[in-house]
């Protein structure tokens, strides 16, 4: 059975101080890895698809990486608006989402 | 503009009532998706559909029913046979060529009184 665990469950950081969440899946056959972002009663919003170990993508302050068994998405200097859930979902036979981590970020 | 529409935003039911959430979408996608968030957990696949007049049971069927009787319509419908109800519903689309992206609607807030 496909799963995917995501940590931490909640991280709070200092405006400008980077980090990296976690994702890490079990999947057989992995079709694409996908980051969504998560505001307050709001619908996901996409970030980023990986396909294969070793690809990256880049967008603002957000940078996602993938291996054989996990992707993080790493977080450069980030800024209060960048506080929000960020999700992680793998395709392999289905669609399987991540519990989520909630980011916070404090000027 | 092109995108995927939920209405009502906030929907208020009385135990024992059937209510249908909508979800439509403009983006000429084959393959809709409904699911249920619930605080502290993944995102729960309820139904989805790859074609039209067709559609598959997810992980979390029970007590709900979808059609689709148009590309653009994906309408559910959650009965009084669903024992919890109260929940966050997304509606999600994708073009279902290969790991195509989901995009996913603004949702909608059910609240069992």
């Amino acid at each position: 059975e496909d799963q995917v665990t995501q940590s931490p469950e909640a991280l709070r950081l200092q405006e400008g101080e980077s980090s990296s969440l976690n994702c890490s899946y079990t999947v057989s056959g992995l079709r694409g890895l996908f980051w969504y972002r998560q505001d307050p009663g709001k619908g996901p919003e996409f970030l980023f698809t990986l396909y294969s170990a070793g690809e990256e993508k880049e967008k603002e302050r957000l940078k996602a990486t993938l291996t054989k068994k996990e992707s993080f998405l790493h977080i450069t200097a980030p800024k209060p608006e960048d506080s929000a859930t960020y999700l992680c979902a793998v395709y392999g036979q289905n669609f399987v989402f991540g519990p989520g981590t909630r980011l916070s970020v404090l000027p | 503009d092109g995108g995927i529409t939920q209405s009502p935003k906030y929907l208020f039911r009385k135990e024992g009532q059937n209510v249908t959430l909508s979800c439509e979408q403009n983006l000429n996608h084959d393959a809709m998706y409904w699911y249920r968030q619930d605080p502290g957990q993944g995102l729960r696949l309820i139904y989805y559909s790859q074609i039209v007049n067709d559609f598959q049971k997810g992980d979390i069927a029970e007590g709900y029913s979808v059609s689709r009787e148009k590309k653009e319509s994906f309408p559910l419908t959650v009965t009084s046979a669903q024992k919890n109800p109260t929940a966050f519903y997304l509606c999600a689309s994708r073009l279902s060529r290969g790991a195509d992206t989901q995009y996913f609607g603004p949702g909608t807030r059910l609240t069992v009184l």
